[in-house]
């Protein structure tokens, strides 16, 4: 199956410092990989889509500059958290949608990060 | 736009009874339908999903879904739970033809099961 990764699983940051998580896809190429977040005991809110080798597409109020999103290649995505405050503190997981057996409607997910902003 | 609602978001089962979680979609035109779960600490993982044909699909782990496009809903259900099933549980939708590939879930319904 396909597998998604992501790195840190948890990270715990200064308010004002940067956080940048990666996300890969192991075992496939990902054309389009999305960034949701999840706050605790909510569902999942998309914040961007990205497409390989272009510049990603962030939802409504979802701050492009603070939020910045790198889909360099077809198995790496990152998203970067710049000056984090306390409130960015949430679960963010990373999906990859991609060129895989013809299934192109599939998202698979990665296991989720989460940041704290102290 | 498009939108899914839970209407069950906590629901407590004993082992062996049976399930059936409600999810409604709002979308006017052709759909995509996924149910996932989130094993506690676990990333989501896909139960089933349905593009096109039977409107009954079947999932892994006993589950199964049923499409009625009349009602806009995609319900999940499984005969006989097991305390392994508690997990939260989304619904989600894409809609086809708006060339929006991204999911569009629902709040999600928590299942605990009790042995």
């Amino acid at each position: 199956g396909a597998v998604v990764s992501q790195h840190p699983s948890r990270v715990i940051c200064k308010s004002g410092t940067s956080v940048k998580i990666e996300c890969r896809s192991l075992d496939f190429q990902a054309t389009t990989m999305f960034w949701y977040r999840q706050f605790p005991k909510q569902s999942l809110m998309l914040m961007a889509t990205s497409n390989e080798g272009s510049k990603a597409t962030y939802e409504q109020g979802v701050e492009k500059d603070k939020f910045l999103i790198n889909h360099a290649s077809l198995t790496l995505s990152t998203l970067t958290v710049t000056s984090a405050h306390p409130e960015d503190s949430s679960f963010y997981i990373c999906s990859a949608r991609g060129i895989l057996s013809g299934h192109s409607y599939e998202q698979y997910f990665g296991p989720g990060t989460r940041l704290t902003v102290t | 736009a498009q939108s899914v609602s839970q209407h069950n978001h906590h629901v407590i089962l004993s082992e062996a009874a049976s399930l059936e979680l409600g999810c409604n979609y709002s979308y006017g035109g052709t759909v995509n339908l996924f149910w996932y779960v989130q094993y506690p600490g676990q990333h989501l993982q896909l139960l089933l999903k349905y593009f096109s044909g039977d409107p009954l699909v079947k999932g892994i782990k006993g589950f199964e879904a049923e499409f009625i496009k009349s009602k806009f809903s995609f319900n999940l259900r499984k005969p006989s739970v097991q305390w392994s099933d508690t997990a939260e549980y989304f619904c989600a939708v894409n809609g086809r033809d708006t060339g929006r590939r991204a999911l569009t879930f629902g709040s999600g319904t928590r299942l605990q099961v009790q042995p």
